[in-house]
């Protein structure tokens, strides 16, 4: 079984200040990794993932993330966030096996100030 | 564009009822999920489907069914009803692996209050 845990439940943050939001995974078998965010009253987006190769992604709106084998971590990050970034991510995990079923992390509120 | 619609965007129902939450999803995709996202507990599996008439439990399938008869519908089913099932139910399919093309096509979800 997988599972996902983000360790920030809310993170504030200034405009144009870096931000990263962290993820952990657990997982018996090799897995793909994701992020989503929800912008709101929106729906889920694919921000990036990571499949295999390079172990640095990048994504839309100038994220990237790292996924890190040995320390079962996926963080996303971004060097300088906009207004516009505030938003829910949610970092995902697919196994290879058992139809590919995707778990989700609880979410991370991120909130952007002037 | 994929779509995947689910049949009502707000429901209110009582304590007991049997309730039928309908999706369909027009790109032909194998798997099929309904998850629940509540605030501060994110996006929980109910249950996935990787075929027709197939299904799998997800991490929380108490009190929830599910029904595949054909490959681009998937129905969740309440089978009574209870408050703690109030919640934001979503809908979502993708093709059973990932390339770079490849994601989770989510519907707009469904609001259901149980009073």
């Amino acid at each position: 079984a997988q599972s996902v845990t983000q360790l920030d439940s809310q993170v504030p943050v200034f405009e144009e200040a870096p931000v990263e939001l962290r993820c952990n995974y657990s997982s018996s078998v090799s897995v793909y990794l994701f992020w989503y965010v929800q912008y709101p009253n929106q729906g889920l987006q694919l921000l990036l993932k990571y499949l295999s190769g390079s172990t640095l992604v990048k994504g839309i709106n100038g994220f990237e993330a790292e996924f890190n084998k040995s320390q079962t971590s996926f963080h996303l990050r971004k060097p300088s966030v906009h207004i516009s970034d505030t938003a829910e991510y949610f970092c995902a995990v697919s196994a290879h096996t058992g139809g590919f079923k995707t778990i989700f992390g609880a979410g991370t509120r991120l909130f952007v100030k002037a | 564009d994929v779509k995947v619609t689910q049949s009502s965007r707000y429901l209110v129902k009582r304590t007991g009822e049997k309730v039928f939450l309908e999706c369909v999803q027009d790109m032909d995709h194998e798997n099929m999920f309904w998850y629940r996202q509540d605030p501060g507990l994110g996006l929980r599996l109910i249950y996935f489907s990787y075929d027709v008439k197939m299904k799998e439990k997800g991490d929380i399938p108490e009190g929830y069914s599910v029904s595949r008869e054909k490959k681009e519908r998937f129905s969740l089913i309440l089978e009574s009803a209870s408050t703690n099932q109030t919640s934001m139910y979503l809908c979502a399919s993708s093709f059973p692996h990932w390339d770079t093309n490849e994601k989770l096509f989510f519907g707009s979800g469904t609001q259901l209050s149980v009073l």
